[in-house]
């Protein structure tokens, strides 16, 4: 059955940095790409970031272009998102997800608030 | 950007009725080479990450009930529920992944008459 578990969140003071990670354990991501998607308190969900199958190419939210990095290490199953110069609007529940045309995997996501 | 816009923003429903969410896209998320809508439909519970429903538009992922189905070519589609139960009330959101940056739409509430 396979699963994604996110981890990393925490409170953070405006412009630290954070760096979020994602294990899937059951089923082999490295021939997906992965995307992370979030989601603010009471909102609805924004696409943040996707990184190929091989980790060639990166694409990102203009909100978070310059600032988030997307990387992968397919050798531990694992994508991160390196968060830097974080601001208020950053604060949100951060999930980790396959591609929607390859499977259904969501992680229960992990929660990122920056406050001061 | 792709802009995703679903209406209407919130849709009571009697149980065993039908409800029906549609969303519109600012462009085109049909791929002519291989005749695919990149358009597809989650339903997010309270306190629970999204569920895919249908992708490519249509197709419905394994497990889904088929009260589930999703239509609609190029700009303009929409999910039906058919039948519907107490355990459908949920947000429902469409998502484009044609082009980056992928896009959700607002969100669809679903709630009970």
């Amino acid at each position: 059955q396979g699963q994604l578990v996110e981890s990393g969140g925490g409170v953070v003071r405006p412009g630290k940095s954070l760096r979020l990670s994602c294990v899937a354990s059951g089923i082999n991501i490295s021939s997906n790409g992965m995307h992370w998607v979030r989601q603010a308190p009471g909102k609805g969900l924004e696409w943040v970031a996707v990184i190929l199958y091989d980790g060639s190419k990166q694409y990102y939210a203009e909100s978070v272009k310059g600032r988030f990095t997307i990387s992968r290490d397919n050798s531990n199953n694992t994508v991160y998102l390196q968060m830097n110069s974080l601001r208020a609007d950053d604060t949100a529940v951060y999930y980790c997800a396959t591609p929607p045309d390859v499977s259904d995997h969501w992680g229960q996501g992990t929660l990122v608030t920056v406050s001061s | 950007d792709i802009v995703m816009t679903q209406s209407p923003d919130s849709l009571p429903v009697s149980l065993g009725e039908r409800a029906t969410i549609r969303c519109k896209s600012s462009q085109s998320v049909l791929y002519t080479s291989n005749g695919n809508n990149y358009l597809a439909w989650y339903q997010q519970k309270s306190g629970q990450p999204p569920k895919l429903l249908i992708y490519w538009a249509s197709t419905r992922e394994s497990g889904v009930p088929d009260r589930f189905s999703g239509s609609g070519s190029g700009t303009d589609f929409s999910l039906t529920i058919s039948n519907l139960q107490a355990e459908d009330v949920a947000v429902y959101y469409c998502h484009q992944y044609y082009k980056t940056p992928f896009t959700f739409g607002q969100g669809t509430k679903l709630e009970i008459k």
